[in-house]
């Protein structure tokens, strides 16, 4: 079955550390993006890449870093500089092009909580 | 300024009771696109239905369908006969103009409760 998978589901981050966030997708699709939601909050876009080796920063970019070495993959870090990473984060995947009803579909997130 | 307005926090309906969820937005493109997305306490998020901006009729998937109303720039979902199933977190996203990777923006989400 074509979908994305993130892993782990819940991880724990100590003070000052950085932690690593995996995506994967077999939809082969171009693009790809990073949400971060908090507690009753809609989502917000963090990073995203139409291509490999090519990505963008989002809305709150700001103490996160990502990399885009394959198609199928964009792992998400937290840096130790992003101060408040308590947050569930999604990733999505969709078509790339030039038509605006591209779908982006998810994946089940991971809950980041802070040690 | 919010380009996506949810004013519904909650909502609770009786089970087989149609539902109509609220979302207004606001942009200066011509070309958008309009997508409704349900999270369900599992947190993943699940696409429902997407309305073009230039599509002259409403949106329907199933039991989903998109009232349009492009001079008031909303986009409300409707969901008949709801369900059980349907209780849920909904979310209204917009995406502008035609660009190569989408940046959809979203709304602060409604909780729909369906009661037995």
């Amino acid at each position: 079955d074509g979908g994305i998978t993130q892993s782990p589901k819940y991880l724990f981050r100590k003070e000052g550390q950085n932690v690593t966030l995996s995506c994967e997708q077999n939809l082969n699709h171009d693009a790809m993006y990073w949400y971060r939601q908090d507690p009753g909050q809609g989502l917000r876009l963090i990073y995203y890449s139409q291509i490999v080796n090519d990505f963008q920063k989002g809305d709150i970019a700001e103490g996160y870093s990502v990399s885009r070495e394959k198609k199928e993959s964009f792992p998400l870090t937290v840096t130790s500089a992003q101060k408040n990473p308590t947050a569930f984060y999604l990733c999505a995947s969709s078509r790339w092009g030039m038509r605006v009803q591209e779908t982006q579909y998810f994946g089940p997130g991971t809950r980041l909580l802070v040690l | 300024a919010q380009k996506i307005t949810q004013t519904q926090p909650g909502m609770f309906v009786q089970e087989k009771e149609a539902v109509t969820l609220d979302c207004t937005y606001d942009t200066s493109d011509q070309s958008y696109g309009l997508f409704w997305y349900k999270q369900p306490s599992s947190g993943e998020m699940i696409f429902l239905i997407y309305q073009g901006s230039y599509d002259e009729q409403n949106a329907t998937e199933g039991r989903y369908s998109l009232n349009f109303q492009k001079a008031r720039k909303s986009a409300n979902l409707v969901i008949s006969a709801s369900q059980l199933g349907d209780s849920a977190m909904y979310f209204c996203a917009m995406r502008e103009g035609n660009q190569g990777a989408q940046k959809l923006v979203f709304g602060q989400g409604t909780r729909l409760t369906i009661n037995p």
